[in-house]
């Protein structure tokens, strides 16, 4: 399993441009999330999906556009490129653990892709 | 509001054993991770809590007190490869989002 990948790694911008960040993952994972992480600022969630054709704001959704038209893929979309979104994007992917007395999801990330806006 | 609180930096000395504390205040609680930074890579899981208590996993082990909103994350017998970010992550049970800490910069030194 490759678990879960990102494509590009880097991409550098001009402001105003637009662009797409591909995560997919092979483990049959039904939530799917993208956050950008920030020095200081800690991993923020942009957006997020329950499941396949549905998707739902994060934390940081402004200027930032998703879809899941597969199950295995969610695409991160930025229609035009501003130099705060300069940052690292991940990826990541969730299954439920299930407990005696509870159970929750555990996130497994991507490698992560490196994103400057001029 | 949610919020979570981890100190910024640490440093330890190899083999020695250090507890990295992640106090919370979240509307909704549905358990607590620790994950594992190295600089320029992906975060790793670490551990996971969501009865009060201790878990332990090899060298590794994680602490939570729901009723105080605190938890720890426990290393022993540190090696150089410990050196990273470790970040406390709360589950709320509103949207089944992950909210993470800042993060703590661990340097373990020889």
């Amino acid at each position: 399993n490759a678990g879960v990948t990102q494509t590009p790694k880097f991409r550098v911008l001009k402001t105003g441009q637009s662009m797409t960040l591909l995560c997919a993952q092979d483990m049959n994972h039904e939530y799917m999330y993208w956050y950008r992480q920030d020095p200081g600022m800690g991993l923020r969630l942009i957006h997020y999906s329950v499941g396949e054709g549905t998707t739902a704001k994060g934390e940081v959704p402004d200027g930032y556009n998703v879809s899941r038209l597969k199950k295995q893929n969610f695409l991160l979309g930025l229609e035009s490129a501003a130099p705060s979104q300069t940052s690292v994007y991940f990826c990541a992917s969730s299954y439920r653990i299930r407990r005696k007395l509870a159970s929750t999801d555990t996130q497994y990330f991507g490698p992560g892709t490196r994103l400057t806006v001029l | 509001g949610q919020n979570i609180d981890q100190p910024t930096e640490m440093t330890a000395t190899e083999g020695a054993i250090v507890q990295i504390n992640c106090t919370y205040q979240t509307s909704g609680f549905n358990g607590l991770f620790w994950y594992q930074q190295h600089a320029g890579e992906a975060p790793t899981f670490l551990s996971y809590n969501v009865l009060d208590g201790l878990e332990e996993k090899g060298r590794f082990s994680s602490f939570l007190s729901r009723s105080k909103g605190y938890s720890y994350l426990l290393l022993k017998e540190l090696q150089m490869k410990d050196s990273a970010s470790y970040l406390c992550a709360v589950h709320s049970n509103q949207g089944g989002k992950l909210i993470f800490g800042q993060g703590t910069e661990l340097s373990v030194k020889p």
